[in-house]
C-alpha cells in the first residue's frame, strides 16, 4: 500500500505570495493532519480534516488554511507569505473516526522556504 | 491541557551501548503516548504506541518504552544502539476528545558513534 504523499517536495516563493500544498493520505484514510515544523518552534499543529469537515485547529493566523476532497486528499493554502512560514508542512492521516487516537501515518513533507 | 517535556536535547552514545532517551507527560486522564523517529530530510515514523494495554510498549527495531503513572513518564530504551539510529526523536502525547491532534515533545537529537 502506497504511503502518504505529498506535493510538491520543495517550494520557494517570496513574501507576499500565495502557496498551495498538497496531500494524498494512504488509501482508505479519511483524517488528515497537518504540522508545520520549524527549528524555533518545533511541531507544530495546524488543522485536522475528516470527512472533509474540519475537525480541529490549531492557533495560526488566517492566513493558513486547508480543505479536504471527498477522495480524502487534501490541500493547505497560505496566503501573504512571511519570512518565518519558512518551514517543513508534514501531511499525517490515520483511519479516523473511532473516536480514540489512531496511529497516524507522516508524509516525507514539503519544505517552503520564504524569500 | 496535556503536554510532553523530553529533558535532553542531545544525546550521544556509543555503538552497542544502550539508549535511553527521556520523556515526562502531563495530562489530566490517561494519556495515549507515542514515540517517532525523524531522520535526515525524511518524515516521521511511529516507533512505538502507548494506550493503556500493557505498560511495557514494544516498538520497531528493537526500541521499547515503558510507561509510569507514578512518575509519570514514558522513556524509551534500546539495549545496543546502532550507527542506524542515529536520527531526532520526538515524544507526542494525543490531544484530548474526538480528534487525531498530536502535540509533540521538543525532540531529542541521538548521536551514534563508531
Amino acid at each position: 500500500k502506497a504511503g502518504v504523499t505529498q506535493t510538491p517536495r520543495y517550494l520557494i516563493k517570496t513574501r507576499g505570495q500565495q502557496v498551495t500544498l498538497s496531500c494524498s493520505p494512504i488509501s482508505g484514510h479519511r483524517s488528515v493532519s497537518w504540522y508545520q515544523q520549524t527549528p524555533g518552534q518545533g511541531l507544530q499543529f495546524l488543522f485536522e480534516y475528516f470527512s472533509e469537515t474540519q475537525r480541529n485547529k490549531g492557533n495560526f493566523p488566517g492566513r493558513f488554511s486547508g480543505r479536504q476532497f471527498s477522495n480524502s486528499r487534501s490541500e493547505m493554502n497560505v496566503s501573504t507569505l512571511e519570512l518565518g512560514d519558512s518551514a517543513l508542512y508534514l501531511c499525517a492521516s490515520s483511519l479516523g473516526g473511532s473516536g480514540s487516537p489512531e496511529t497516524q501515518y507522516f508524509g516525507p513533507g514539503t519544505r517552503l522556504l520564504v524569500l | 491541557a496535556q503536554s510532553v517535556t523530553q529533558l535532553d536535547s542531545h544525546v550521544s552514545v556509543s555503538e552497542g551501548t544502550p539508549v535511553l532517551l527521556r520523556c515526562n507527560y502531563s495530562s489530566s486522564y490517561s494519556p495515549s503516548l507515542f514515540w517517532y523517529v525523524q531522520h535526515p530530510n525524511k518524515g516521521l515514523q511511529l516507533l512505538l504506541k502507548y494506550t493503556s494495554a500493557a505498560t511495557l510498549v514494544k516498538g520497531i527495531n528493537g526500541f521499547e518504552a515503558e510507561f509510569k503513572k507514578s512518575e509519570t513518564s514514558f522513556h524509551l530504551t534500546k539495549p545496543s544502539a546502532h550507527m542506524s539510529d542515529a536520527a531526532e526523536y520526538f515524544c507526542v502525547v494525543s490531544d484530548r476528545g474526538r480528534t487525531d491532534k498530536l502535540i509533540f515533545g521538543t525532540g531529542t537529537r541521538l548521536q551514534v558513534f563508531p
